[in-house]
């Protein structure tokens, strides 16, 4: 199975700043590598595939990056509704995993 | 607009069998794969199972192998996953979630808000 590591696993930051969250494979997967929104009591929401393509209906304060086994997400001009848990998964083989999370939350 | 509402979840005793169930509208449900995938109280996800458009092809985790089965019935706009041998290490929250296009290559667009399956004694 591919191993999906993130970095860092939680960050504070203030309303306004712009954060990046880094994504490792453990082998290349191309870019099939999907990022994921989940608010505290809610379903995750998909953000961008192909490492790069944003979802319908998505801002474009995010933007995604890499290829291979090197990704990243950032987020600009962080509002109080950005703060949450992001998830990176790779859907490059079976099965489909998920990295363990990074928590954004308010400094 | 798409909706996923899943239902079926409840507490088990180890060892049980549960059915979940999760009802799609909004799309062409038999245009695509679907998926389960299940968060655990530590909150990290874990993909459970695909099933192709017309149920032809399914795939499974290595832990469920064996145990759950996933089906749909498009006729009803309906996908399943029957469990078996549940063990309180599949104490999860089950999402349904859609896929983005029915070839390979595509992840996910659309989640349920998903179903608690609680085992335990």
């Amino acid at each position: 199975d591919i191993q999906m590591t993130q970095s860092p696993s939680s960050l504070s930051a203030f309303v306004g700043d712009s954060v990046t969250i880094t994504c490792r494979a453990s082998q290349g997967i191309n870019n099939y590598l999907a990022w994921f929104q989940q608010k505290p009591g809610k379903a995750p929401k998909s953000l961008i595939s192909a490492a790069s393509s944003l979802q319908s209906g998505v801002s474009s304060k995010f933007s995604g990056s890499g290829s291979g086994t090197d990704f990243t997400l950032t987020i600009n001009s962080l509002q109080p509704e950005d703060f949450g848990t992001y998830y990176c998964q790779q859907y490059n083989s079976l099965p489909w995993t998920f990295g363990p999370g990074t928590k954004v939350d308010l400094k | 607009e798409v909706q996923l509402v899943e239902s079926g979840g409840v507490v088990v005793q180890p060892g049980g069998s549960l059915r979940l169930s999760c009802a799609a509208s909004g799309f062409t449900f038999e245009d695509y794969s679907m998926h389960w995938v299940r968060q655990f109280p530590g909150k990290g996800l874990e993909w459970v199972s695909v099933i192709s458009w017309d149920g032809s092809d399914t795939h499974y985790t290595d832990s469920v192998r064996g145990r759950f089965t996933i089906s749909r019935d498009n006729g009803k706009n309906s996908l399943f996953l029957q469990m078996n041998s549940l063990s309180s290490d599949d104490t999860a929250l089950y999402y349904c979630v859609k896929q983005m296009a029915e070839t390979a290559g595509n992840s996910f667009d659309y989640w349920g808000q998903g179903t608690l399956v609680t085992v335990s004694s």
